[in-house]
């Protein structure tokens, strides 16, 4: 069926390196995605965003990309800091905006 | 803090039996989004409801069932409880149905 999923489970990174987190989406339908990060026994957090009309948005220290001809989102952490080391999911949302679908998640793990 | 409150934070409770998980959802947010989050399992998509009315449904097991009030919170019921529905539930809102989603801190079920 469709789904959103992550290429890599594990990303381990040096602390001050830049990130890159990736997640692929299959259903060509899906207009507006987000990404989201989790730490350990905390909710989802709301990172970023981007609507299918766009291909690039950034935020503080984050720039989310989107490539709707390969179905490819990816997640950029500049400067990557051990408080960014957590769960991070991306999600779709679908059937008009009423499904939000997540991906299985890729933990990102920084070295001091 | 997002904002969005989620009652009781831990619940232990046997086999058979019937809970109630309650949501606040933000100020002003008309949609509530149920979660349900398993180790082996991510982030499941369980129901949305937005100002009242249900408007998708996820792989909501027939035992469970949710509603939104009106003055918008939300209660997610679980009945006839099995071992494996032991998992963290998260509730998220949002303001429309197609915008970020914010989540509360969950509710961590444990079925004995």
């Amino acid at each position: 069926g469709e789904s959103v999923g992550l290429h890599l489970p594990t990303l381990s990174v040096q602390e001050g390196d830049n990130s890159i987190i990736n997640c692929a989406y299959s259903n060509s339908a899906s207009d507006y995605f987000i990404w989201y990060k989790q730490e350990s026994g905390k909710g989802p957090q709301f990172i970023i965003d981007i609507r299918s009309n766009m291909d690039k948005r950034q935020g503080q220290r984050v720039t989310v990309l989107l490539n709707k001809t390969v179905k490819h989102l990816s997640l950029q952490i500049a400067a990557t800091q051990p408080g960014d080391s957590a769960v991070y999911f991306c999600a779709e949302n679908r059937n008009a905006g009423n499904m939000l679908t997540f991906g299985g998640g890729t933990r990102l793990m920084v070295k001091p | 803090d997002s904002g969005v409150t989620q009652t009781p934070k831990h619940l232990i409770t046997a086999t058979g039996q019937r809970v109630t998980l309650r949501c606040s959802p933000r100020s002003g947010d008309l949609s509530v989004y149920w979660y349900q989050q398993s180790l082996d399992q991510g982030l499941q998509f369980l129901i949305h409801y937005y100002n009242g009315e249900e408007r998708a449904k996820g792989n909501i097991l027939e035992r469970f069932s949710a509603q939104q009030f009106p003055d918008l919170h939300s209660e997610l019921n679980l009945s006839s409880l099995e071992l494996g529905d032991s998992a963290l539930y998260f509730c998220a809102s949002s303001p429309d149905w197609n915008t970020e989603a914010f989540f509360g801190q969950g509710t961590r079920l444990t079925v004995v």
